[in-house]
């Protein structure tokens, strides 16, 4: 069955250094998404992403990130410079076409240690 | 600004004793209410979509029915392997974003 991958399964990083978290959307999926989770509450929504171009973001997502579809499979978000409350799980997920009846599959996450 | 309210926090049940987990909500017009399944230190597992009142879905020893304002996932004979972190959410007019609730943990014991 078709599944949503995440790279690296864990990321420790120093405070102010860039990291970049990889997802390979399922294959035929058009519409990507990053949620958070951090320990303890519940998964946030972070940004979606359609046809090269960011749909929506949450307020979370501020000029600190940054997402990007380097070539055909790949899905990354960019952290520019780690805070401490940047830690978390990160969830990448995907759907077939977006619209609201659209069921988000997600993949296992990183972990995201900022130090 | 949309709700997703889920209770109780945390559930234990023995082996085979049924009970039934509450997602209320308050969103402006629903377009779509989802639940997933989280095991620890995982990603959200996606269980069943209810779309509209009086709809109701199954899958093994799971029911999930939605009204107007909430939803129920009832859990039938559960065994220890249904332990795990239950994920409401919500999609509404507004955009792509799912909204969850905080999750209901059940654990179930032998």
């Amino acid at each position: 069955e078709p599944e949503v991958t995440q790279t690296p399964s864990h990321q420790v990083t120093q405070m102010g250094q860039e990291v970049i978290l990889r997802c390979v959307p399922i294959s035929n999926h058009l519409y990507f998404y990053w949620y958070r989770q951090i320990l303890g509450q519940k998964v946030e929504f972070l940004v979606s992403f359609y046809n090269n171009e960011i749909s929506e973001k949450s307020e979370i997502f501020d000029d600190q990130f940054s997402v990007e579809r380097p070539d055909g499979s790949n899905f990354t978000l960019k952290i520019r410079s780690t805070k401490l409350e940047d830690s978390a799980m990160y969830f990448c997920a995907s759907s077939e076409r977006g619209g609201a009846t659209d069921t988000q599959y997600f993949g296992p996450g990183t972990r995201l240690t900022v130090l | 600004e949309d709700q997703v309210t889920q209770s109780p926090e945390a559930l234990r049940l023995q082996e085979g004793e049924s009970s039934s987990l509450n997602c209320s909500y308050t969103v402006s017009g629903l377009r779509g209410l989802f639940w997933y399944r989280q095991d620890p230190g995982k990603g959200p597992e996606f269980l069943f979509t209810l779309y509209s009142a009086g709809e109701e879905k199954e899958k093994e020893r799971l029911k999930a029915t939605l009204t107007k304002k909430e939803s129920f996932l009832h859990i039938t004979a559960p065994k220890p392997e249904d332990s795990a972190t239950y994920l409401c959410a919500v999609h509404s007019n507004s955009g792509y974003a799912l909204n969850f609730g905080k999750g209901t943990s059940l654990l179930v014991t032998p």
